[in-house]
Order: structure tokens, then sequence, then C-alpha cells
């Protein structure tokens, strides 16, 4: 089946600093691609969704500052968190669909991110 | 706005015994899909089974099966013969049908434990 990959897949940073997520559709194309936060035993909240060559569509609530996210090519999505907080520490997963009206979603495998 | 809600926390079940999970959610739109995803310890989330909301017949994937009772909203998930490897937190979660692929909005989860 489609496969979808993240890097990495855990990150330490330090209060203040950027750190960016991959997110990669290997055998497929995405022109559309989720962003999720999942924190500990708690449900996916969506965050935006990741349009290719054009802008991102956040979510109610999630400063677009903050998570910026680039949808460059048809295989690559970044979620960049700047100037990361202790309260940005948080499990990080991307899905795409098999195609533009696919129902059908692959979810990458996840990134947790750790904010000292 | 759509809601979905998973009213059981936590679940146990004996292996090769039978549980259902429970599933309700909210909308006023009359096409959509319905997906129970799997989320073992690794976090990779697994598609367990989706629903359409147009057919009548109820889905069935092997020993996962639904109860897709669309008058009163509800979406329940009945595993048979349940397996250590079952073993893990599961999400109901709902997709508008709007012709391109679209958000899934998650329940909070159900925690299944599989016993000897």
């Amino acid at each position: 089946g489609a496969v979808v990959s993240q890097h990495p897949s855990w990150v330490i940073c330090k209060s203040g600093t950027s750190v960016k997520i991959e997110c990669r559709s290997l055998d497929f194309q995405a022109t559309t691609m989720f962003w999720y936060r999942q924190f500990p035993k708690q449900s996916l909240m969506l965050m935006a969704t990741s349009n290719e060559g054009s802008k991102a569509t956040y979510e109610q609530g999630v400063e677009k500052d903050k998570f910026l996210i680039n949808h460059a090519s048809l295989t690559l999505s970044t979620l960049t968190v700047t100037s990361a907080h202790p309260e940005d520490s948080s499990f990080y997963i991307c899905s795409a669909p098999l195609s533009a009206s696919s129902y059908e979603q692959y979810f990458g495998p996840g990134t947790r991110l750790t904010v000292t | 706005a759509q809601t979905v809600t998973q009213s059981q926390p936590e679940m146990s079940v004996q292996e090769a015994e039978t549980v259902t999970l429970s599933c309700t959610y909210d909308t006023s739109e009359n096409n959509y899909y319905l997906f129970w995803y799997k989320q073992p310890p690794s976090r990779q989330m697994i598609l367990v089974i989706r629903q359409e909301a147009y057919k009548q017949q109820n889905a069935t994937e092997n020993r996962f099966s639904v109860n897709f009772q669309k008058a009163a909203k509800s979406f329940s998930l009945k595993i048979s013969d349940s397996q250590l490897g079952d073993t893990a937190m599961y999400f109901c979660a709902f997709m508008s049908y709007t012709g391109t692929a679209s958000k899934l909005t998650f329940g909070t989860g159900t925690r299944l434990q599989v016993t000897l």
C-alpha cells in the first residue's frame, strides 16, 4: 500500500529554537496533506491542511505564524514549529490521501517533539 | 461542525471473545464517510474499516464489522475472536463527502486491552 514517511521520528529542541518536520509521500503524489497534533492519551486534532503550491489552511485556534507549513512539491510537506516552547511538546502526525478525490488517507508514523 | 463521541475510554476483552466499541456522531450532512482507525503502541495509525453513509449494508473486514445506524448517528465496531494484537487505541472518525480529499474529525478514542 501507499507509504507516508516522517522525519525525524523524534526530536528534542531547546525553548526558543525552531524545528522542522518533514512529511513525504513515498510512492504517490499528494496535492493535499494534513497535519495533526496528538497530546498524550488524547485524540488527533487537525492543525492545518497543506496544499501544494498554495497557502495552507489552518484550523481555528492554530497560530499560522508559529506553525509554518510549506508544501513545495507533490511529495513533500514541511511543518516548522517556530520559537518552540515546552507546551508545543507533542506528537505530530501527517496524513495524505491517495488522490485528490480519495477518501482514504495514509498516515505517517509521527514525530515526537520535546521542547526543553 | 461535526463532532464524534466515544463514550468508552477503556475496554477490556478476553482473547477469542467479542467486543463492541461505541461511537456516535453529529452532523447535518447527508453524504459522508465513517472510519475506525487503530493506533497500536507504535503510534502508527491503521485503517480498520470504513463505511460510506449512502450504503445501508454494514461494512465487514474479516473479524471486524460495524453496526451503522444512520438515523441514530451511531457507528459501533465489533471485533470478533479478539486477538492479543488487537490491543490498541481505537478512534472513530468522520469525513465529509465533498468530492475531494477532506479532513478527518476524530473521537476521543477507546483504549482496548485484550487479555489472556
